[in-house]
């Protein structure tokens, strides 16, 4: 149980295009997933936590017309990477929890996102 | 977010020795952790969590231990094997938020 799949896995785009990540929760409800982004070799960093039917918070420092999240059932978030830029190209992970607080996070498999 | 740092980036330890990945954490109200393996191109994987209300708590062949008093977290594998190669991240939260903010990560090698 509590699997998360994410699509695509794989992503090359052209600069200034965008781009959209999906992540599902397969096999319960999520009322909050969580987008992550990862550059090689170092650790996960926070971008926002998506709740559903409500507007993303996201961490300092991170863009919200940037990156667009967008959580409208409780089964699937979508993180757009608008006007993509080769600094943008990594790792996105995204996360949910069963419940709303305090809870074990399951992640997915992780996109991969290069901007050529 | 919070600071979660590790002492060692690199472990390297022969196979069936154990480990032991250290974790610094910087906020004193962090009262949740979870300590995540991930493998290369792959999400992190759930390993053990712990509470602040425990100071030690065991898994299969991993033991958590947590020093509040001075702010680490430790993960213990026993008789390491291969598979076990991997950067294991602590990641640390505080109730009642949802909110994890993960370490710096620490690459675990298990030399055959």
């Amino acid at each position: 149980g509590a699997v998360v799949s994410q699509h695509p896995s794989r992503v090359i785009c052209k600069s200034g295009t965008s781009v959209k990540i999906e992540c599902r929760s397969l096999d319960f409800q999520a009322t909050t997933m969580f987008w992550y982004r990862q550059f090689p070799k170092q650790s996960l960093m926070l971008m926002a936590t998506s709740n559903e039917g409500s507007k993303a918070t996201y961490e300092q420092g991170v863009e919200k017309d940037k990156f667009l999240i967008n959580h409208a059932s409780l089964t699937l978030s979508t993180l757009t990477v608008t006007s993509a830029h080769p600094e943008d190209s990594s790792f996105y992970i995204c996360s949910a929890s069963l419940l709303a607080a305090q809870e074990t996070q399951y992640f997915g498999p992780g996109t991969r996102l290069l901007v050529l | 977010g919070e600071s979660v740092g590790l002492h060692l980036p690199t472990l390297s330890v022969q196979e069936g020795d154990n480990s032991i990945i250290n974790c610094a954490y910087s906020n004193s109200a962090s009262d949740y952790f979870i300590w995540y393996k991930q493998e290369s191109g792959k999400g992190p994987q759930f390993i053990i969590d712990i509470r602040s209300n425990m100071d030690k708590r065991q898994g299969q062949r991993v033991t958590v231990l947590l020093n509040k008093t001075v702010k680490h977290l430790s993960l213990q594998i026993a008789a390491t094997q291969p598979g076990d190669s991997a950067v294991y991240f602590c990641a640390e939260n505080i109730t009642p938020g949802n909110q994890f903010y993960f370490g710096t990560g620490t690459s675990l090698t298990v030399i055959p």
